[in-house]
């Protein structure tokens, strides 16, 4: 089956604590992003990456880090989560030619609450 | 800056109505412009897309429209069924920019 998956789905850590997000998609896509969804502020960018090591910066990309050393693994990395950044998170990715690119496949969400 | 503005309020409408929902945006000149689903919990599905020369797409029972001297896109959800409840979400995009923002969203409640 065609899907983005994302783990752990769920998680609850305490500020200061380093954590990784990842996040896998089997259809090949060349392009992968991460969203931070907030209530009021919708899906807001953080990070996304255009083919294996090419990342570059969405809207709110600090205090995240990616890395992109597989096509189809992007990980989202918090190395000193803060309470600000409680929140619903999904992955994305899509293929990148034309208007393939579109049409965004995303993840299920991990819901991050830092204490 | 670059701005979307979707309805602020949440659309309540009764089964087999229209809802029409507004995705207006600033100092963007999109190519194309996305719409996405949102269930509770779960990550938007796409929709549709209605790119920048075409005037109005249809699919089913939804129907875009794109005016891009006024800025905006109107998503009218025809014949409605308490199963199109959800929040939905829009997306300009220029043909040359690889970031992607979202509306906020705007959420259906259909009753039966």
């Amino acid at each position: 089956e065609a899907q983005v998956t994302q783990n752990p789905r769920y998680l609850i850590t305490v500020t200061g604590k380093k954590l990784t997000v990842t996040c896998s998609q089997n259809m090949n896509h060349e392009y992968m992003s991460w969203y931070r969804q907030d209530p009021g502020l919708g899906l807001r960018q953080i990070y996304y990456s255009m083919n294996v090591e090419v990342t570059d910066k969405g809207d709110v990309p600090e205090g995240y880090k990616v890395s992109r050393k597989e096509k189809r693994n992007f990980p989202l990395i918090l190395e000193s989560p803060s309470p600000n950044q409680t929140s619903l998170y999904f992955c994305a990715s899509s293929f990148l030619a034309g208007e393939a690119y579109n049409e965004q496949f995303f993840g299920p969400g991990t819901r991050l609450t830092v204490l | 800056s670059q701005k979307i503005e979707q309805n602020s309020e949440a659309l309540n409408i009764q089964e087999g109505k229209t809802a029409t929902l507004t995705c207006n945006y600033t100092n963007y000149s999109p190519a194309y412009l996305q719409w996405y689903r949102q269930d509770p919990g779960r990550g938007p599905v796409f929709l549709l897309l209605i790119r920048e020369n075409e005037k109005e797409k249809r699919k089913e029972r939804l129907k875009v429209t794109f005016d891009t001297t006024l800025k905006q896109s109107l998503f009218h959800i025809t014949a409605s069924q308490p199963a199109d409840s959800a929040t939905y979400l829009c997306a300009p995009r220029d043909s040359n920019d690889y970031k992607l923002s979202f509306g906020a969203g705007t959420t259906v409640t259909v009753r039966a």
